[in-house]
């Protein structure tokens, strides 16, 4: 069992590139979602998706946008990134409902630069 | 305990002491909690949870207590080892518009001297 998975763990961008995350569960997780870490603040949730085919915006979507084609994929894309982009972004996943944990699960992030 | 700003909270204690890691929450219709611990490199990951109609509640040498009164949550680890540094988070779970919202405190690093 890998749990989620996220892909790459490190890169670089020039501002203006664009790029995708990858993330990848096997848990069957219907809830998935993206943050992002910096320091001092904490993680920030930037989209979500509540299943296959759903996204919806977090805290601080401006300049993201994601794609839950298949239940146990979630993708994050930057269209042109910017330097204040440069963060550490987890990906995590969790069952739904009150009736079942809802403790998330996170990969082990990705380390980005935007020069 | 945590706060917002660009200093992460440190605590540093020595090897086989007690630990108390503290947390504010914000949201009184919070109802669910959970501490995360954070290894350096690595993604958060869950060690122990709580719900509001509880105000205690112990795992494996780690223990939470809940104050709703003052919106106060606590991490208790009992004879702290080395492999407990780490940054820990709490987080608060509440529900809206049908679905599970989460919101992350900013983490306090704990040390482990030997």
């Amino acid at each position: 069992n890998a749990g989620v998975t996220q892909t790459p763990k490190f890169r670089v961008l020039k501002t203006g590139q664009s790029m995708t995350l990858l993330c990848a569960q096997d848990m069957n997780h219907e809830y998935m979602y993206w943050y992002r870490q910096d320091p001092g603040m904490g993680l920030r949730l930037i989209h979500y998706s509540v299943g296959e085919g759903t996204t919806a915006k977090g805290e601080v979507p401006d300049g993201y946008n994601v794609s839950r084609l298949k239940k146990q994929n979630f993708l994050l894309g930057l269209e042109s990134a910017a330097p204040s982009q440069t963060s550490v972004y987890f990906c995590a996943s969790s069952p739904p409902g009150r009736a079942t944990n809802e403790k998330l699960f996170f990969g082990s992030g990705t380390q980005l630069s935007v020069l | 305990g945590e706060s917002v700003g660009l200093h992460l909270p440190t605590l540093s204690v020595q090897e086989g002491d007690n630990s108390i890691i503290n947390c504010a929450y914000s949201n009184s219709a919070s109802d669910y909690f959970i501490w995360y611990k954070q290894e350096s490199g690595k993604g958060p990951q869950f060690i122990i949870d709580i719900r509001s109609n509880m105000d205690k509640r112990q795992g494996q040498r780690v223990t939470v207590l809940l104050n709703k009164t003052v919106k106060h949550l606590s991490l208790q680890i009992a004879a702290t080892q080395p492999g407990d540094s780490a940054v820990y988070f709490c987080a608060e779970n509440f529900y809206s518009g049908g679905y599970q919202k989460v919101t992350f405190g900013t983490g306090t690093k704990l040390q482990v001297i030997p």
